[in-house]
């Protein structure tokens, strides 16, 4: 099970919308739609921010959205606040009750 | 609203063994499952296992099978990872997380506030 392929570091300025990819394979996200997204803030424990690919929890503001093509999934932040700032983990199903994170992504709001 | 309670921070030696326990309340433990992640500091979050709450049956990630074991205690609603042959690399924060919904095991609703082991001479 290789971890799932995200950037390093995005970036972007208040108002201003992001896109964070997270790559895998046909064995995991090509071959399920079970792809969720984790926002975590220094020192605190991971939190759902999309799961389903593009579904979104109670709470979770609509400026976040996840979409899914072929092998790659995105999670978009529309509309940049301070508060985005944080790292962001993608997860997949990867079958037979396993799961992989993507390496994980830093974004900065400018 | 759903609480998962873990234990406190641990301190072991090389090759010793550590059990860390994650107490939920308000969680089903009917046809629920729980997962267990870990993060090094600095580094990303890695998926360990999923135990099933009420069977007791587990699955391991490859890389953590012969050296982890899950277990649960339905009478106390608690669910408990142990690592054993622990090295350097295994010194990490240690989060249980549960999904929201019965018979879901692709996302985790819930985390617990992670315990630290550290594992140094």
């Amino acid at each position: 099970q290789s971890a799932l392929t995200q950037p390093r570091s995005v970036s972007g300025s208040p108002g201003q919308s992001v896109t964070i990819s997270c790559t895998g394979t046909s064995s995991d996200v090509g071959g399920y739609s079970y792809v969720s997204w984790y926002q975590q803030h220094p020192g605190k424990a991971p939190k759902l921010m999309i799961y389903d690919v593009s579904k979104r929890p109670s709470g979770v503001p609509d400026r976040f959205s996840g979409s899914k093509s072929g092998n790659t999934a995105s999670l978009t932040i529309s509309g940049l606040q301070a508060e985005d700032e944080g790292d962001y983990y993608c997860c997949s199903y990867a079958g037979s009750n396993t799961l992989v994170f993507g390496g994980g992504t830093k974004l900065t709001v400018l | 609203q759903v609480q998962l309670v873990q234990s406190g921070a641990e301190v072991k030696k090389p090759g010793a063994s550590v059990k860390v326990s994650c107490r939920a309340s308000r969680y089903t433990f009917t046809n629920c499952y729980m997962h267990w992640v870990r993060q090094a500091p600095g580094q990303g979050l890695e998926w360990m296992g999923i135990i099933n709450l009420s069977a007791g049956t587990t699955n391991y990630a490859q890389k953590f099978q012969g050296r982890v074991t899950m277990t649960r205690d339905t009478s106390t609603s608690t669910v408990y990872m142990e690592l054993s042959s622990l090295r350097s690399e295994d010194t990490a924060m240690y989060y249980c997380a549960g999904p929201g919904a019965e018979g879901v095991v692709t996302r985790f609703d819930y985390w617990g506030q992670g315990t630290l082991v550290t594992v140094s001479s």
